[in-house]
């Protein structure tokens, strides 16, 4: 049971490269999610989805897109790479509406430079 | 909107010693829960503890427990007998009832100090 797994673990990109984080989990769930972590701001949440075909913003969606066509995976995609996207990215997910039971599972992070 | 405040960016403490960190939150949900998060060094972001804002009794977790008075809308977090590895980034978050959307607050970096 690998849980969330996030690729690459570092990256650095020039201003105006695209590239794509990629997020896989293995536990059957049906909510994931981004969030990005700057220093002293906490984490934000960037998207998230509840099912394969549904996506939604979060607090901090400009510069990013998302799609969910399987359970499993949930990339988030940079077009353009901006100084400001500089940030530790991380995919979490969790069994959706649930109750007293769901716990957000974190992948391991992201850590994203655009020069 | 749900919002979080953690007016502590740092603390120390000396093991085995306790320590409390402060955490303040807002929302118009009658039904939300409460978080708290440990970003060790490794980043990894570990569940320390969780609280239903509908249950009276404060939630424990071994070493940790928390002290959530409602009506003044805070959550603080006890660690008592402090460990080395203890030391990390702590952050409270809060998310509505039937949610995952967890808004966070800047966290607090625990010192341990042997």
């Amino acid at each position: 049971n690998a849980g969330v797994t996030q690729t690459p673990k570092f990256q650095v990109l020039k201003t105006g490269q695209s590239m794509t984080l990629q997020c896989a989990q293995d536990m059957n769930h049906e909510y994931m999610s981004w969030y990005r972590q700057d220093p002293g701001m906490g984490l934000r949440l960037i998207h998230y989805s509840v099912g394969a075909g549904i996506t939604d913003q979060g607090e901090v969606p400009n510069g990013y897109n998302v799609s969910r066509s399987t359970t499993e995976d949930f990339p988030l995609r940079l077009l353009s790479a901006a100084p400001s996207q500089t940030s530790v990215y991380f995919c979490a997910s969790s069994y959706w509406n649930r109750g007293a039971d769901e716990k957000l599972f974190f992948g391991s992070g992201t850590q994203l430079s655009v020069l | 909107a749900q919002t979080v405040t953690q007016s502590q960016p740092e603390m120390s403490v000396q093991e085995a010693e306790t320590v409390t960190l402060s955490c303040t939150y807002d929302t118009s949900e009658s039904d939300y829960y409460l978080f708290w998060y440990k970003q060790p060094p490794s980043r990894q972001m570990i569940l320390v503890i969780r609280q239903e804002a509908y249950k009276q009794q404060n939630a424990t977790e071994n070493r940790f427990s928390v002290n959530f008075q409602k009506a003044a809308k805070s959550f603080s977090l006890k660690i008592s007998d402090s460990q080395l590895g203890d030391a990390a980034m702590y952050f409270c978050a809060t998310a509505q009832g039937g949610s995952e959307k967890l808004v966070f607050g800047k966290g607090t970096k625990l010192t341990v100090n042997p």
